[in-house]
């Protein structure tokens, strides 16, 4: 069974900059995850999805970021512009849906700016 | 929001000692999952706990699920080099309807030989 997968794996910028990241989980996972783990600490919710529905995105900081999972398969997260706390791993994470499930997470996306 | 905090920060054993890392939720949890994470990797599910008081093992690790269902502990025995990462307790809020993981602030273990 294919992971979840991630693109780039590494991404330099510059203030002011914007980016882009994109994820395809695991086929038939109706839930989909964005987190943002800075080093050091535990992976922060960003965004979730139910298939191509937005769930929770209490924590997104809205003025900057966005995210769109079109067709409820793949997903992209967009950061514009991009801030120097914005370095940070992005982790893409699936799971079946529902509740009682557990998450398998794809290698991250690792955003430097400078 | 709901907060989920861990402790130790922090741990460093010599092989062959016990661990433990204990996880603190704000609000009460509908389940609780344990992932590891390997230093420059993703995290990796290790196991899930539903039940108010439960408790599950996997080899050496021990995994306890508050009777409040508001904390959980993790428990290594005779630790080893590859038990070094960073362990995350993660679960969602009683009621929410959906699966919102949360993690935790995570407990990194480093393991001596």
């Amino acid at each position: 069974e294919a992971g979840v997968a991630q693109s780039p794996r590494y991404k330099i910028i510059e203030k002011r900059q914007s980016v882009a990241f994109w994820c395809n989980p695991i086929s038939g996972h109706a839930t989909l995850y964005w987190y943002q783990q800075i080093l050091g600490q535990g992976p922060k919710l960003l965004i979730q999805f139910q298939n191509n529905g937005v769930v929770d995105d209490s924590q997104l900081p809205k003025d900057r970021f966005s995210a769109e999972r079109l067709k409820g398969v793949d997903s992209t997260l967009k950061i514009q512009p991009a801030k120097l706390e914005d370095s940070a791993v992005y982790l893409c994470a699936s799971t079946t849906g529902g509740l009682n499930t557990e998450a398998f997470f794809g290698q991250g996306t690792r955003l430097t700016v400078v | 929001g709901q907060q989920v905090m861990q402790i130790p920060q922090y741990q460093h054993v010599q092989e062959g000692e016990d661990f433990t890392t204990y996880c603190n939720s704000s609000t009460t949890l509908s389940n609780i999952q344990w992932y590891k994470q390997r230093p420059g990797g993703h995290p990796v599910f290790l196991i899930q706990l539903v039940k108010s008081g439960e408790v599950k093992k996997q080899k050496r690790l021990t995994f306890q699920f508050g009777e409040a269902k508001k904390n959980s502990s993790l428990h290594i025995t005779a630790t080893q080099t590859t038990d070094v990462g960073t362990y995350f307790c993660a679960g969602p809020p009683r009621n929410t309807g959906f699966q919102k993981l949360v993690f935790g602030t995570g407990t990194r273990l480093l393991v001596s030989p």
